[in-house]
């Protein structure tokens, strides 16, 4: 069972579009909320993250909104470059653990 | 500059042997972990380890144990593969930061085939 639900599959989107990955947890344990960018080729690696205490964080082009009550987190990718084409993993960490819980991945494809 | 480094890319075995993958950090890391990612799947937790000799079953044991002996050194061991065992094989360490935050940080991965 996954405990980390992440959607799309894959996403297709024009250069300087908006891409929106969505992600949903049930386990009120997590208490941090990673989002990781892997390049074909490569191990995953650590994009932005946010605590539950606060409802959204932006560095740079890149913003994650939280939305505690529904227990559902996004990624924003503004102004999408094909640099930015990847896949991404949103992940929630069970406290007291350190132990990550990863969503399934979202392959996106920015076209130039 | 952090590193996670995964002893072997690419890796075939045949179904019955056993495999050790090794993985070593140079950032005295607590906390190291095993995934293995499969497509549509994404990356499921094998096993962790918080500290020497220490060790927690993930969501996916089965069919594999773990071994730290050494701080740096997290070898995953697949006692006697089987073909259902083929896949990405990715290793990370993580430690918690002052102001609760933390990271795991990947190695490049092994691609493991059992034949």
């Amino acid at each position: 069972q996954q405990q980390v639900k992440q959607s799309p599959q894959s996403l297709i989107v024009q250069k300087g579009g908006i891409s929106i990955i969505n992600c949903a947890y049930e386990n009120t344990a997590f208490d941090y909320f990673p989002w990781y960018q892997q390049f074909p080729g490569k191990g995953p690696a650590l994009l932005i993250a946010i605590r539950p205490d606060v409802s959204e964080k932006k560095e740079g082009r890149f913003t994650i909104s939280f939305n505690k009550s529904a227990k559902q987190f996004s990624l924003h990718i503004m102004d999408s470059q094909p640099g930015d084409s990847a896949t991404y993993f949103c992940a929630a960490r069970q406290n007291n653990f350190n132990k990550f819980y990863f969503g399934s991945g979202t392959k996106l494809n920015v076209k130039p | 500059d952090v590193k996670v480094t995964q002893s072997s890319r690419y890796l075939v075995k045949r179904t019955g042997e056993k495999v050790f993958l090794e993985c070593v950090q140079d950032m005295d890391h607590e906390n190291m972990f095993w995934y293995r990612q499969d497509p549509g799947l994404g990356l499921r937790l094998i096993y962790f380890s918080y500290d020497v000799k220490m060790k927690e079953k993930g969501d996916i044991p089965e069919g594999y144990s773990v071994s730290r002996e050494k701080k740096e050194r997290f070898s995953l061991i697949l006692e006697s593969a089987s073909t259902n065992q083929t896949s990405m094989y990715l290793c990370a360490s993580s430690s918690e930061t002052g102001q609760g935050y933390t990271e795991a940080f990947f190695g490049q991965g092994t691609r493991l085939t059992v034949v």
